[in-house]
């Protein structure tokens, strides 16, 4: 499992509360990412980290934060949950020290916005 | 950035025949093709991958076919079995950039 740990596997929120996502990796990969989940769109990237403090945007990041303090941790954060953001939550490490590495996959979390 | 598509959406077939999923992109600098499988509740797992310097990649039942000119790469499922049954995904990525994108993917039934 490429030592990707994700917490919690699964919680339920009301719009308008903030929710933090976590993943832990035990292996000092460089690259970590967080995709969500969602029928007919596969798996689309939120924000993706390529160093302690450093993060980028991806393709759907609006309404979400993220940090990365250590390099074992990436937090995704949703400041004002929406239901919109119900969705299946992937975090991901690339393998390797270079990008273009094998990415691995966390056992996901399942956000549900009521 | 990158555009990943993929067809088509579900496919069935009967058990022992092939199977075989499409997909196009539309960056040239994208230079690795990794294929996920998905089986229901669980993690995306790669299950086989191709860089842009090779045109086809075995591993037992499975294969995969790159061809750059025409920026479209194929998984093929040889002899598919009940428990090839899962979503399966395609990506691309480049070293030019951090970002792997996908395909929105592909429900595959093999029916016993």
């Amino acid at each position: 499992d490429a030592g990707i740990t994700q917490s919690p596997r699964h919680k339920v929120t009301e719009t308008g509360t903030p929710v933090t996502l976590r993943c832990h990796q035990t292996e000092n990969h460089r690259y970590m990412y967080w995709y969500r989940q969602d029928p007919g769109h596969g798996l689309r990237l939120i924000h993706y980290s390529y160093g302690v403090k450093d993060t980028d945007k991806g393709e759907v990041s609006d309404g979400y934060s993220v940090s990365r303090s250590k390099t074992e941790d990436f937090l995704l954060t949703l400041e004002s949950a929406t239901s919109s953001q119900t969705s299946v939550y992937f975090c991901a490490i690339s393998e390797g020290t270079g990008i273009n590495e094998k990415l691995f996959f966390g056992s996901g979390t399942q956000l549900s916005v009521l | 950035g990158e555009n990943v598509e993929q067809h088509p959406s579900t496919l069935s077939v009967q058990e022992g025949d092939s199977a075989v999923i499409k997909c196009t992109y539309s960056d040239s600098a994208s230079n690795y093709f990794p294929w996920y499988k998905q089986e229901l509740g669980k993690r995306p797992q790669l299950i086989i991958d191709i860089r842009s310097n090779v045109g086809e990649k075995k591993d037992q039942r499975i294969a995969v076919t790159l061809n750059k000119t025409a920026k479209h790469f194929s998984l093929h499922i040889t002899e598919t079995q009940p428990e090839d049954s899962a979503v399966y995904f395609c990506a691309a990525t480049s070293n030019t950039g951090n970002q792997f994108y996908f395909g929105t993917g592909t429900s595959l039934t093999v029916i016993p």
